[in-house]
């Protein structure tokens, strides 16, 4: 069984450029999860969304973020004119329906570098 | 009030010691506890996790303890291996509500051999 997958896993973009990230969740999940982690600090959670819904978008800056997770196909994060303080570690997670669909499962994440 | 706090920061503990990592929340609707585990350039790992309904879940070398009147909630690591030095993270979340982890600031264990 495949895990979460997230590309590319390394992303440098110069300031003003934008960055797209992908997330394929575990086969079968249906909610995805974004979080950002800077550097020495925990875990922020940005946005809980399921198969072409946005549930929860409290985390995500009001603006230059957007995320989707369609029909068919990845999750993806989108940051459009990227500053250096987006540079961090961007973790996507998964989960089924059911009872354990809280239980979360991460991808091994993607380091965005801004310069 | 929907902060998770967590301490130590960082941890140092002997080969076949015990690692203990505190955590605590202020939000009484918090109903499920996880905690994680992360080894540098990697993702977090879920390691173990509790509902507030017990007190005490083990799993192998790993035992949470939960306080519900105090709000706490700890990591004990049995025979602390030096493979079980890694970052790791407590976090809450709404259980029936599904959606966002809150996590901990973390706490960086090294254990020496």
């Amino acid at each position: 069984n495949a895990g979460v997958m997230q590309n590319p896993r390394h992303l440098v973009r110069r300031r003003g450029q934008e960055a797209r990230l992908r997330c394929s969740p575990v086969k079968g999940h249906s909610h995805v999860y974004w979080y950002r982690q800077l550097p020495e600090e925990g875990l922020k959670f940005m946005v809980y969304l399921q198969k072409e819904n946005i549930i929860d978008e409290s985390g995500m800056p009001k603006e230059r973020f957007s995320a989707e997770f369609p029909k068919e196909g990845p999750s993806i994060l989108r940051i459009q004119q990227v500053v250096r303080g987006d540079s961090a570690a961007y973790f996507c997670a998964s989960s089924p329906e059911g009872p354990s669909y809280n239980e979360q499962f991460f991808g091994p994440g993607t380091r965005l570098t801004v310069l | 009030q929907q902060q998770v706090k967590q301490s130590p920061q960082s941890l140092i503990v002997q080969k076949g010691g015990i690692s203990i990592i505190n955590c605590a929340y202020e939000n009484t609707a918090f109903d499920y506890f996880p905690w994680y585990q992360q080894f540098p350039g990697k993702g977090p790992a879920l390691l173990i996790a509790i509902r507030p309904d017990v007190s005490e879940k083990k799993e192998g070398r790993f035992t949470i303890s939960f306080n519900k009147s105090a709000k706490q909630f700890s990591l004990h690591i049995m025979d602390s291996q030096p493979g079980d030095s890694a970052t790791y993270f407590c976090a809450a979340l709404f259980y029936n509500q599904g959606g966002k982890l809150i996590f901990g600031q973390g706490t960086e264990l090294s254990v020496k051999p």
